[in-house]
């Protein structure tokens, strides 16, 4: 069982709407999790991170936790053309990082 | 604050050769990252450090890669003798610790032939 799992997409929303991005992790014992977002031949760049005590709001970002369930999202209002790329969910369980395949996004104008 | 360096940029060398890259942290970070990234996939962790001393290295290829962080700053990552299956992007990271988020650098990418 992988420890993050991401549907691959891809995701396609049109300029101002909401694009809503899933992970799923297995360790029930994961505190914090984290947003990368990689554009086409760059490095991940982290967006945001939550830790297991509440979701979280940065911008047009929003982070959220459903322990219960096991899954993190990343909702990102107002969307851009230049939001286009690959979204990365990231969790650390046993002091270690563990990234997911990512799910691509296109805003089209 | 300056971020994660890395050299070199590209890398093209022919299968059975050897290949060295480097990274140097964030300053102050003590924990750095070693990640093997294939086209479509998501990061792969190679290996730990924290410090000097390795945390995690049950992902690294250890009949083909080393890696060393000397002085608890700099690190080094070799492949020898390099496969065709290790053309990929080569992604350093630091972070100041868990649950510290990871920085990374701009990565080397190699390629095989």
């Amino acid at each position: 069982q992988k420890e993050v799992e991401q549907n691959s997409g891809p995701l396609s929303v049109p300029e101002g709407a909401i694009a809503s991005l899933n992970c799923t992790y297995s360790d029930r014992g994961s505190q914090s999790f984290f947003w990368y977002r990689q554009y086409s031949g760059k490095s991940p760049e982290l967006i945001m991170f939550i830790y297991s005590n509440g979701d979280k709001e940065d911008g047009r970002f929003t982070a959220q936790l459903n322990k219960a369930s096991q899954y993190v999202s990343l909702l990102i209002r107002d969307s851009q053309p230049s939001d286009s790329a690959t979204y990365l969910c990231a969790v650390n369980p046993r002091n270690q990082f563990y990234f997911g395949t990512g799910t691509s996004l296109t805003v089209i104008p | 604050e300056a971020g994660v360096a890395q050299s070199p940029r590209y890398k093209i060398i022919e299968k059975r050769q050897s290949v060295a890259f480097w990274c140097n942290p964030i300053s102050g970070h003590a924990t750095l990252y070693w990640y093997q990234q294939i086209l479509g996939q998501g990061p792969k962790l190679l290996i730990q450090f924290q410090n000097n001393g390795v945390v995690d290295d049950s992902q690294l290829p250890k009949d083909r890669f080393s890696a060393e962080r000397l002085k608890g700053v700099d690190s080094t990552l070799k492949i020898q003798p390099a496969k065709l299956e290790d053309s990929a992007v080569y992604l350093c990271a630091s972070s100041q610790g868990i649950p510290s988020p990871l920085h990374f650098g701009n990565g080397t990418r190699l390629t095989v032939t």
